[in-house]
């Protein structure tokens, strides 16, 4: 398996623009996280899910966050409008069965200007 | 709620050095414990776990062992390498919510 494939890799945007990051776990995976990561705040989780089910989104910070996954193959993060300080390293992360580790992709970051 | 406390970082140490990194975990029951790697530009990977009180995680010469008596899991090794510059993060699942909840990270960087 390739592994969680997260992309783009790199993203700059400008204020007020929609930015979309997408991930797709590896395959049968039935837990999908996504995370934040800055240098003031650390790694962040921002919303999971359970069998294409959103979970627990309090970590979602404002309404201009949103998060789907329409199959278990598949999930995007999207900012609308972006600002500034939402940049940063956002992870995407799967898991399947009890108590097991999570497996990361490589990010995405994102640069808002 | 279930938390996670690493030491302050940065560390940093020279070559050879003796390294320990300190964790300890707020939880209910008996979590499965984790320690992960971070390299520069790089997700999160998966250096060591353990899933029971006693059992000792080890992975390219780090080593941690989960404590129920004192709740913690410290990872240490032997003698470090300028490659083990990197970020660690210490890391607990929530066995009900079945998420990870992880600390906040350590630097650690190795001088030659």
């Amino acid at each position: 398996d390739a592994g969680v494939i997260q992309s783009p890799r790199h993203e700059v945007t400008e204020m007020g623009q929609e930015v979309t990051l997408r991930c797709k776990p590896i395959s049968g995976h039935d837990y999908l996280f996504w995370y934040r990561q800055t240098m003031m705040r650390g790694l962040e989780l921002l919303i999971y899910f359970n069998n294409n089910v959103p979970i627990d989104d309090s970590g979602m910070p404002e309404d201009r966050f949103s998060a789907k996954m329409p199959n278990a193959s598949f999930s995007t993060l999207k900012i609308q409008p972006s600002e500034p300080r939402d940049s940063a390293v956002y992870f995407c992360a799967s898991r399947t069965g009890l108590n097991t580790e999570a497996f990361f992709g490589q990010g995405t970051r994102l640069t808002v200007v | 709620g279930n938390s996670v406390t690493q030491m302050e970082g940065p560390v940093t140490l020279s070559e050879e050095a003796f390294l320990t990194i300190n964790c300890t975990y707020t939880a209910t029951g008996y979590p499965s414990l984790f320690w992960y790697v971070q390299y520069p530009g790089e997700g999160l990977q998966l250096l060591l776990k353990a899933t029971k009180a006693d059992d000792k995680g080890s992975n390219k010469g780090f080593e941690a062992t989960y404590r129920k008596e004192t709740t913690s899991f410290h990872l240490e090794k032997g003698s470090v390498q300028v490659s083990d510059s990197a970020v660690y993060f210490c890391a607990l699942i929530d066995q009900g919510a079945q998420k990870l909840v992880f600390g906040q990270g350590t630097r650690l960087t190795i001088n030659p």
